[in-house]
Parts: structure tokens; C-alpha cells; sequence
């Protein structure tokens, strides 16, 4: 079975600051990543995914991320974060060779930006 | 298109009382999922279904928790007797298959307290 780790369970940042957010998975088969965020009120939205291809991945707003196999990780980034971004953030992943698809996520991390 | 429907928003019983969740996906999405997230983690799946049909329940703690999809569209997660620990939101999900462009939709979940 999967497993995913997010290590910053609480990260507070300025507006402009860089961001990057942590993602460990554990499979000893081939995965599929997604990063979903979820911003205060609202419902879990995707923001972005890898299945196979170029490692570097760029999603919605601005963020992109990395997949580097030989780490298991699959860490978020954005250059410049806004207040906007404000949100809990969660990474997942499903196994692609099985028929499952159903996403397990890590714990989350909230993200708070202060103006 | 209209999103992911659930119902109640909230709910609050006692513990053994019982209570159920519904559930609309979104028009000609065959997957459905229930989730439940407890506060400070991520969303943990309960069941997936196929059509009217169960591709997944490994998870799911049968002796209080039941689900159905009987005409493949709808459906509700019951709890009977609801146990304290079970105070979590719980979010339901739909895609169109289980393929890889088939991404996740959620709902707004519905937040359930157990006293």
C-alpha cells in the first residue's frame, strides 16, 4: 500500500516569499502525483499532476513541482506567493499499476501568507 | 457544470445515534469515492465504487459504516452507531472513470460531530 508524507504541517510566509512544501511518498510500484489545495470555505481542488513525462510539472497560479524518483518526493513550489494563497495543501498519489484509483493523501500542510 | 453535491453540511448526534450522508456526483461520472477526514489529516477513503458496483471497501469499518450506490448514481454513507471518533468531515469525489485524465472533483463534505 501507498503511503505519503508531508513534513511542514504549518508554514507562515510573507507575500513574495518563495515557497516550497515537502511531499515524500512510499510504493514500490510506478505512481501517479497530484498536489491538491483546499482554500478556506471551499471544496479540494487540483492544482497540478504528474503521470510520466518531464519531471518538472506547472500547475495552476503559478505553482509547479518536482518529481524526483530516486527521492521518492514530489515537493510544491512557487516563486512568489500572494495572501491569495492562503490554503491547506495536500499531496497524493494512486498506483498506477494496479486498478486502483483512488488517491491517498498526506497530512496536509496549512499555508498562511501575511500580507 | 454543477459540481459535487453532498448533504447535510453538518451534522451533530450523539454517540450511537445513528446518521447519513448523501451524496449527487457530478453527471456521467461512473467513480465515485467517500472519504473521511479527521481534523489535522488528510482525507483517508472509505469506499470506492464503480457504476452501482464496489471496487474498493478495505477500509471501510463494515461493522458500523455502510454505503450504497443502487441505481449508479447517488449515494449515502450511513454510521450506525456513530462512535466519538468518527467526528471528521466526509467528503465525497467523483471522476468520469478511473483512467488518468479522469481527475478527482470533490464536494464541500459534510462536517459531522459525535458528543
Amino acid at each position: 500500500a501507498q503511503s505519503v508524507s508531508q513534513h511542514n504541517h504549518h508554514v507562515i510566509l510573507s507575500e513574495a516569499a518563495s515557497l516550497e512544501l515537502g511531499c515524500n511518498y512510499s510504493y514500490g510500484g510506478t505512481v501517479n502525483l497530484f498536489w491538491y489545495v483546499q482554500y478556506p470555505g471551499q471544496h479540494l481542488q487540483l492544482l497540478l499532476k504528474y503521470f510520466s513525462g518531464d519531471p518538472l510539472v506547472k500547475g495552476i497560479k503559478g505553482f509547479e513541482a518536482e518529481f524526483i524518483k530516486s527521492k521518492f518526493s514530489f515537493n510544491l513550489r512557487k516563486p512568489s506567493v500572494q495572501w491569495s494563497d492562503t490554503a491547506e495543501y495536500f499531496c497524493a498519489v494512486n498506483a498506477r499499476d494496479t486498478g486502483r484509483r483512488a488517491l491517498t493523501f498526506g497530512s496536509g500542510t496549512r499555508l498562511q501568507v501575511q500580507p | 457544470e454543477a459540481g459535487v453535491a453532498q448533504s447535510p453540511r453538518y451534522k451533530i448526534i450523539e454517540k450511537r445515534q445513528s446518521v447519513a450522508f448523501w451524496c449527487n456526483p457530478i453527471s456521467g461520472h461512473a467513480t465515485l469515492y467517500w472519504y473521511q477526514q479527521i481534523l489535522g489529516q488528510g482525507p483517508k477513503l472509505l469506499i470506492q465504487f464503480q457504476n452501482n458496483g464496489v471496487v474498493d471497501d478495505s477500509q471501510l469499518p463494515k461493522d458500523r459504516f455502510s454505503a450504497e450506490r443502487l441505481k449508479g448514481v447517488d449515494s449515502t454513507l450511513k454510521i450506525q452507531p456513530a462512535k466519538l471518533e468518527d467526528s471528521a468531515v466526509y467528503l465525497c469525489a467523483s471522476s468520469f472513470n478511473t483512467g488518468n485524465n479522469s481527475p478527482l472533483h470533490f464536494g464541500n463534505g459534510t462536517r459531522l460531530t459525535v458528543t
